[in-house]
């Protein structure tokens, strides 16, 4: 079955403690992006990849980091989370930039 | 839980009844425009999408319009039933005046409210 997943499904963590959201493909797309998801504001992009080694800042880039090592996987990296990054994060991939993205379950975050 | 919903437009049908879902977009210079579906829970699910040199576009009981002298694009389902029930957003791709892509742009979304 085509699908994104993301781990974990939900995760709560204090001020400071890096952690990285893990994101994996199955259908060999190039193409892969992170968002966060806040009420009122809608989505926006974290970061994306057009490739392998490939990245760059969407939106809202600040307190992130990503890497895309191997095309499948797109982890994103909190390197030292805040509670302003309390939010609904999806993983995305897709065969081509922007469209017909297919959407991981997503990760609600909660940074105390 | 998530609270994606708070502060939504809301469309409440009657099951049976086709439901229209309207969105306005920023840029005339955007090319290609997609509905997702988001149901509770769940992440976006791409419904249907639309290139700007098309103004109609059918699916399975799903049909999107594009008027791109007003930057509009609606959502039309037909029949809606209860499993329709979801926040549904437009998302364009952004290209600026010289044909450069830039970002998605999602709209904040209309939530479906389907009534047995």
């Amino acid at each position: 079955e085509a699908q994104v997943t993301q781990n974990p499904r939900y995760l709560i963590t204090v001020t400071g403690k890096k952690l990285t959201v893990t994101c994996s493909q199955n259908m060999n797309h190039e193409y892969m992006s992170w968002y966060r998801q806040d009420p009122g504001l809608g989505l926006r992009q974290i970061y994306y990849s057009m490739n392998v080694e490939v990245t760059d800042k969407g939106d809202v880039p600040e307190g992130y980091k990503v890497s895309r090592k191997e095309k499948r996987n797109f982890p994103l990296i909190l390197e030292s989370p805040s509670p302003n990054q309390t939010s609904l994060y999806f993983c995305a991939s897709s065969s081509r930039r922007n469209e017909k993205l297919f959407f991981g379950s997503g990760t609600q975050l909660s940074v105390l | 839980g998530e609270s994606v919903g708070l502060h939504l437009p809301t469309l409440s049908v009657q099951e049976g009844d086709n439901s229209i879902i309207n969105c306005a977009y920023s840029n005339s210079a955007s090319d290609y425009f997609i509905w997702y579906k988001q149901e509770s829970g769940k992440g976006p699910q791409f419904i249907i999408d639309i290139r700007s040199n098309m103004d109609k576009r059918q699916g399975q009981r799903v049909t999107v319009l594009l008027n791109k002298t007003v930057k509009h694009l609606s959502l039309q389902i037909a029949a809606t039933q209860p499993g329709d029930s979801a926040v549904y957003f437009c998302a364009e791709n952004f290209r600026d005046y010289g044909g450069s892509q830039g970002n998605l742009i999602f709209g904040k979304g209309t939530k479906l409210s389907v009534k047995p």
